[in-house]
């Protein structure tokens, strides 16, 4: 079955440290892939979206994520963190077909040290 | 801007009563969905739909029910709440094939006492 996998539920970086958030999904079919953000007590807003048109994409709030087929990843990267980040980030993917449900990592929960 | 809009966000209710969740969007999407949110389990999805008056099961549908008698309106029903419903639940809509992504709304977090 296709999934989407994520390394690391937690995640926890310095103030100004680089983000890094592991996404991977599992087809040699390139997906249409996803990433959200959750901030606490409120619905899922998308930070960016991969389509087929650029591998490197670049998304909401200094965030940004590289396709790479070789290695079927979609890192989700922020060069300096802030303490606005802290929240709860999920990858999602799309096969397509005829209705093309999301399918959802199980998101990884990012901290922000002072 | 264009949104989903839950009915409530915060909701408690008492074991056994019937429980409506509603769900409306404004964008004429076909795609409708429920999921609920638990620590350590991620989004599970419940019901979802792709047209009115259709539906289809989703991972964990025991004890749910949905409606959707208009094309903007998704509602999620609890027939006899009990404490282990207790959650967030989350609707979403897209376009058919989803190509751009869900649109999710805000929340409604569930207590059941």
């Amino acid at each position: 079955a296709q999934s989407v996998t994520q390394l690391g539920s937690h995640v926890s970086v310095s103030e100004g440290a680089l983000v890094l958030l592991r996404c991977n999904y599992s087809s040699s079919v390139p997906p249409y892939l996803f990433w959200y953000v959750q901030y606490p007590n409120q619905g899922l807003q998308l930070l960016l979206k991969y389509t087929s048109a650029a591998t490197l994409v670049k998304g909401i709030n200094g965030f940004e994520a590289e396709f790479k087929k070789s290695e079927t990843s979609f890192h989700l990267t922020k060069p300096s963190a802030h303490m606005s980040d802290a929240a709860e980030y999920f990858c999602a993917a799309t096969y397509g077909g005829s209705q093309g449900n999301l399918i959802f990592g199980k998101g990884t929960k990012l901290s922000v040290k002072p | 801007d264009v949104k989903v809009t839950q009915s409530s966000r915060y909701l408690v209710k008492r074991t056994g009563e019937k429980v409506f969740l509603e769900c409306v969007q404004d964008m004429d999407h076909e795609n409708m969905f429920w999921y609920r949110q638990d620590p350590g389990l991620g989004l599970r999805l419940i019901y979802f739909s792709y047209d009115v008056k259709m539906k289809e099961k989703g991972d964990i549908p025991e004890g749910y029910s949905v409606s959707r008698e208009k094309k903007e309106r998704f509602s999620l029903i609890l027939e006899s709440a009990s404490t282990n419903q207790t959650s967030m639940y989350l609707c979403a809509s897209s376009p058919p094939q989803a190509r751009g992504g869900y649109t999710f709304g805000s929340g409604t977090r569930l207590t059941v006492v």
